[in-house]
Formats: C-alpha cells, sequence, structure tokens
C-alpha cells in the first residue's frame, strides 16, 4: 500500500540552526500538506502546497518558515532559526484531490530543539 | 472557521467492553468529519470520514461513528474493545471547499486486560 514516508524520524538541533525535514508524499497525490503537534497539544495545520505553491497557510506558518518541492518526489519543510517553540512532532500529509478526499499521514518527525 | 472539541482527555476501559469517544464540531454548515488514530511511533491513520449520504460510517478495525447534526456531533463508537485499540484518537472537522482538516486535540484511549 503506499504511504507518505518522512525523514528523519527524529531530528535534534540547537537553538538558531536551520532544520530541513523531509517528506515523500505518495505518487500519484497532487496536495501537500505540513501540520505540527506540539506535545500534549492539538495537531494544527501549518501550510498546504499545491502546483509549486503555497495554496494556504496558518498564522503559524511565519517567515521562519517555508517548503519547498525541490523534485518530482521530495516535498520539504525548512525551519529557518529554530527556537525552543519549534520543538513539535511534525506530519507531512498528502492527498489526491483537494475535495472530498482524505488526507495520508507520514509517520512524522519528531523536532528536538535545544 | 471551524472547530473541534473532544471532551475527553483520557478515556479506560477494560478489554471487551464497548467505547464511544465525543466529538462535537463547530461549522456553519455540514462540514467533512473524520477520525484518526495516532499509535504509539505511528503516523496518524484516517478509521473513517463523512462526506455526505448515510450518518453512520462505518471504517476500519470494526470501528463506527455516527454524524448527528442536531447535536453537532461525530461520536465514534465500537461494540468490544481489543487491548491493540490503545491509542490517541483524534477527531477532525474539514470545511467544504477546502479540505483541511482542523485537529481536535485528541482522546487517549487507556484499555485494562
Amino acid at each position: 500500500e503506499p504511504e507518505v514516508t518522512q525523514t528523519p524520524s527524529h531530528q535534534v538541533t540547537q537553538m538558531g540552526q536551520e532544520v530541513i525535514l523531509r517528506c515523500v508524499p505518495i505518487s500519484n497525490h497532487l496536495y501537500f500538506y505540513w501540520y505540527r503537534q506540539i506535545l500534549g497539544q492539538k495537531v494544527e495545520f501549518l501550510v498546504s502546497f499545491y502546483n509549486n505553491e503555497i495554496s494556504e497557510k496558518s498564522e503559524i506558518f511565519d517567515d521562519q518558515f517555508s517548503v519547498e518541492r525541490p523534485d518530482g518526489s521530495n516535498f520539504t519543510l525548512k525551519i529557518r532559526s529554530t527556537k525552543l517553540e519549534d520543538s513539535a512532532m511534525y506530519f507531512c500529509a498528502s492527498s489526491e484531490d483537494r475535495k472530498n478526499t482524505e488526507a495520508f499521514f507520514g509517520q512524522g518527525t519528531r523536532l528536538t530543539v535545544v | 472557521a471551524q472547530s473541534v472539541t473532544q471532551p475527553d482527555i483520557h478515556i479506560t476501559v477494560s478489554e471487551g467492553a464497548s467505547l464511544e469517544l465525543r466529538c462535537n464540531y463547530s461549522y456553519g454548515a455540514t462540514p467533512y468529519l473524520f477520525w484518526y488514530v495516532q499509535s504509539p511511533g505511528q503516523g496518524l491513520q484516517l478509521l473513517l470520514k463523512y462526506f455526505s449520504g448515510d450518518t453512520l460510517v462505518q471504517g476500519i478495525k470494526g470501528f463506527e461513528a455516527e454524524f448527528k447534526r442536531s447535536q453537532s456531533s461525530f461520536n465514534l463508537r465500537k461494540p468490544s474493545v481489543h487491548w491493540s485499540d490503545a491509542a490517541e484518537y483524534f477527531c477532525a472537522v474539514g470545511a467544504r471547499g477546502s479540505y483541511i482538516p482542523t485537529f481536535g486535540r485528541g482522546t487517549s484511549l487507556i484499555v485494562h486486560p
């Protein structure tokens, strides 16, 4: 069964450093998403991406965040200068279509900023 | 904007007992509704979804949920819980025309043998 894969599963970084979280969406999917879940809190939407551009983003997704689809398979989330409060589980998801289809989620990358 | 409330942070049941996890949503029209499960170390797996039609939705792993418009609820049920059902359960609502699910805080299910 096709699945969304994320690497690494766990990333530890020092405050102020840049991190790139990687995702390989399901191959025929067109919409891509990043969500995050701070420990003990709800899963929050960050950004959606379609046709090589951001289609929607939340207020969490500020200038320190960026997304990119550098090639035909990867979808990345970059955090330019990490803060302690960026520590969270980051989930990538993809869907075939925007409407009437489910999003498939990856296993997540746990980011720990120290 | 839509929102979801899962009033129970933790639920403890005995194996073999029935289960109901509560979910209430806020949205001005008929929403898309989802239940996801997250097992330890795993990603979010879709259990079931409601888009339209029959308000009683069957999902994987023996779960079902019922959309009740009058109560703005989408409670998840299972008649007999197995130890492997212990996980975090998330209800989510998606707005019509913009599938971006908004998640609830989650309910942690603990299953006693």
